[in-house]
């Protein structure tokens, strides 16, 4: 079966650039989790949606960030412009049934984002 | 002070060592409990979950202490492909909201 499948894998850009991080999440599942991780802070929830709606953003740093889903087999986070800060690897994540409930998160193999 | 607190590391031990790390949680509405395995430069994947009478699964047990607010996990026998970082993970469900915390990691190197 196809996991979390998470593109592009490597992305270098210029700074003030725009950025579209894309993800299509596991099949049937109704949660997708972005996630952003760096050496100095570890691994970050940005947002996350249930079922394409979009249930807490109080993660998302600033009005440069955006993120929608707009139908359940595609997600994108957008960056606006962009800038070396922004450096990091940005995981998408999906889960079933909610993973409050302990469910298994699945996480894609990220993309690895360098902003110059 | 952070929700979920987990000792950096490194930690290095030689191949065929116990070793074992904490994590602690300061929410005391935390529910549930994990731990995720993220080797270098790939995604996190799930290792165990942690039940409150703890469980084994292998050479990795898993333990819950809810009074002093601490899982841990032990690695018995360890092999080099023990070598990761492990990432505690709770779930905390108050009358706010329901959020999972990730820690920032324990790294994990086995040497030969």
């Amino acid at each position: 079966d196809a996991g979390v499948i998470q593109s592009p894998r490597h992305e270098v850009t210029e700074m003030g650039q725009e950025v579209t991080l894309r993800c299509k999440p596991i099949s049937g599942h109704d949660y997708l989790f972005w996630y952003r991780q760096t050496m100095m802070r570890g691994l970050e929830l940005l947002i996350y949606f249930n079922n394409n709606v979009p249930i807490d953003d109080s993660g998302m740093p600033e009005d440069r960030f955006s993120a929608k889903m707009p139908n359940a087999s595609f997600s994108t986070l957008k960056i606006q412009p962009s800038e070396p800060r922004d450096s990091a690897v940005y995981f998408c994540a999906s889960s079933s049934r909610g993973p409050f409930s302990g469910n298994t998160i699945y996480f894609g193999e990220g993309s690895w984002l360098t902003v110059v | 002070r952070k929700e979920v607190e987990q000792d950096p590391g490194p930690f290095n031990v030689p191949e065929g060592a116990t070793v074992a790390f904490n994590c602690t949680y300061s929410n005391s509405a935390s529910q549930s409990f994990f731990w995720y395995r993220q080797d270098c430069r790939k995604e996190p994947k799930l290792l165990m979950s942690v039940y409150s009478s703890g469980n084994e699964d292998g050479r990795f047990t898993a333990q819950l202490n809810r009074a002093s607010q601490y899982i841990s996990l032990l690695i018995r026998d360890s092999k080099l492909s023990d070598s990761a970082t492990y990432l505690c993970v709770v779930n905390i469900a108050d009358s706010s909201a329901s959020k999972i915390i990730f820690g920032s990691g324990t790294r994990l190197s086995i040497r030969p």
